[in-house]
C-alpha cells in the first residue's frame, strides 16, 4: 500500500490567490513527521515545513501553512498568495519512527499571471 | 556551506557497465540515503544507513550496493547497468527526527 498519496498530478492557480495541495498518508505508528518540499524545474529539493504527528498547532512558514487532520491522516499544504516562482512539483513525504522517509508522486503547480 | 555533494552530476553509461555515485555530507548526520526518481513517480528509497557501519534496503534495492564506512560517505555502487536503471539519482542526508537535506542529483543514462 502507498504510504504518501498525491491525488492531484497538476494544478493551476492565478497569481495571488492561495491553492491547497493535497496529501494523505498511512500508517499505523503514533510518532511520525509530515514534510513538504519544492522542487523546481532546476531539480534541486527544497525544504518548506514541516509537521510533527504530536503537534496541536498546524505548521505554518511564512507563506505555507500545513493543514493537518490526524484523524483523516490527511497533511495538506496551503501556499497563500501564489507567486509566479511558486511553480514547481511540490512533493509530501513521511517520516517513519526509523527514520526512514517516504514520498508522494508530486504534485505539478503552475501559477498563472 | 557544502551540505550534501553528489558526484557525477550527469553520466552515460553502456548496458553491463558499473559505476558508483559519490556522497559526501559535512553537516554530521548520521541519517544518509540514497533516492531515485523516475518521472511521473516521485522519490523512491533504495538503500539507507543510521550510522557508519550500518545500511539496509529500502523500497527499490535490486541492482544496487552501499557501504557505510564513514559518516560523511554514503557511495551507492551500480553493478552491471541496465536501462530500468536510468533515472536521477538523490542523496540525502538528516539528523535524528529532522529533515531531509539533499544534493542536487545525478542523471545517469543507461543505454
Amino acid at each position: 500500500a502507498q504510504k504518501i498519496t498525491q491525488t492531484q498530478p497538476g494544478m493551476f492557480v492565478q497569481e495571488k490567490e492561495a491553492v491547497t495541495l493535497d496529501c494523505t498518508y498511512d500508517t499505523s505508528d503514533q510518532s511520525y513527521g509530515l514534510f513538504w518540499y519544492k522542487q523546481p524545474s532546476s531539480g534541486e529539493m527544497i525544504f518548506l515545513i514541516y509537521q510533527g504527528s504530536y503537534d496541536e498547532q498546524n505548521a505554518t512558514e511564512g507563506r505555507y501553512s500545513l493543514n493537518f487532520q490526524k484523524a483523516r491522516k490527511s497533511a495538506n499544504l496551503v501556499i497563500s498568495a501564489s507567486q509566479l516562482g511558486d511553480s514547481a512539483m511540490y512533493f509530501c513525504a513521511m517520516r517513519e519512527p526509523g527514520n526512514q522517509f517516504y514520498f508522494g508522486t508530486g504534485t505539478s503547480l503552475t501559477v498563472i499571471p | 556551506n557544502a551540505g550534501v555533494t553528489q558526484t557525477p552530476k550527469f553520466r552515460i553509461l553502456k548496458i553491463g557497465q558499473s559505476m558508483t555515485l559519490q556522497c559526501a555530507q559535512d553537516m554530521n548526520h548520521n541519517y544518509m540515503y540514497w533516492y531515485r526518481q523516475d518521472p511521473g513517480m516521485g522519490l523512491k528509497l533504495i538503500y539507507y544507513s543510521v550510522g557508519a557501519g550500518i545500511t539496509d534496503k529500502g523500497e527499490v534495492p535490486n541492482g544496487y550496493n552501499v557501504s557505510r564506512s564513514t559518516t560523511e560517505d554514503f557511495p551507492l555502487r551500480l553493478e552491471l547497468a541496465a536501462p530500468s536503471q536510468t533515472s536521477v539519482y538523490f542523496c540525502a542526508s538528516s539528523y535524528y527526527r529532522g529533515e531531509l537535506f539533499f544534493g542536487e542529483g545525478s542523471r545517469l543514462t543507461v543505454l
